[in-house]
């Protein structure tokens, strides 16, 4: 299958701090990448999709001041946590869409490994 | 309102026995699409199935099969011949044509003994 990447893996900051979280296809243009976000032992949450070349779409509740997504090319979108805070501790997966990947419905949307954020 | 509804918070089974994750879900698009994800303790989802909604036969892949109950709303995952290393977080998903998007459901977290 095809595959996603996620750049770092882990990060550790200070409070107030801005954290760019990256998230590259590396085998096919991803038109839309999609933002999750999951606490521990909780189920993923989508914050935004994200289209090459346009703003992305928050979903209700999602401050899109604060979680700022650029997906400027087919293979990279990324995730700006601003100013971030202990509450913004969490893990961040993202997804991409392949919308070039002909047949079943599955093999259009591929997940990365996840970054793993904690605000100190 | 819950899109994907999955009950069991947790199960403990048996290894080598055959088990059942429940999930049902909640959509007026006729077309959509059911996902089954693992998710191990590293924290990558893996996909497991898929079941469209317009689907004549379940979906199976290997030891994973989906029970797709199209009038009840149900698209239970089946494991036979559980293994230890299918202890993990398990997800039901779906994604509506409408807003091609997944949603998931909150996770059955499986254990598998030996």
């Amino acid at each position: 299958g095809a595959v996603v990447s996620q750049h770092p893996s882990r990060v550790i900051c200070k409070s107030g701090t801005s954290v760019k979280i990256e998230c590259r296809s590396l085998d096919f243009q991803a038109t839309t990448m999609f933002w999750y976000r999951q606490f521990p032992k909780k189920s993923l949450m989508l914050m935004a999709t994200s289209n090459e070349g346009s703003k992305a779409t928050y979903e209700q509740g999602v401050e899109k001041d604060k979680f700022l997504i650029n997906h400027a090319s087919l293979t990279l979108s990324t995730l700006t946590v601003t100013s971030a805070h202990p509450e913004d501790s969490s893990f961040y997966i993202c997804s991409a869409r392949d919308h070039g990947v002909s047949g079943r419905g599955y093999n259009e949307q591929f997940f990365g490994p996840g970054t793993r954020l904690t605000v100190l | 309102a819950q899109k994907i509804t999955q009950t069991q918070p947790g199960m403990f089974v048996q290894e080598k026995e055959a088990v059942t994750l429940d999930c049902t879900y909640d959509t007026s698009d006729p077309s959509y699409g059911l996902f089954w994800y693992k998710q191990p303790s590293s924290g990558e989802m893996i996909f497991l199935i898929y079941q469209g909604s317009y689907d004549q036969q379940n979906a199976t892949e290997g030891r994973y099969s989906l029970n797709f109950q199209k009038a009840r709303k149900s698209a239970n995952l089946v494991i036979s011949a559980s293994q230890l290393g299918d202890s993990a977080m398990y997800f039901c998903a779906m994604r509506e044509r409408r807003d091609d998007k997944i949603i998931f459901g909150k996770g059955t977290r499986l254990h598998i003994l030996p």
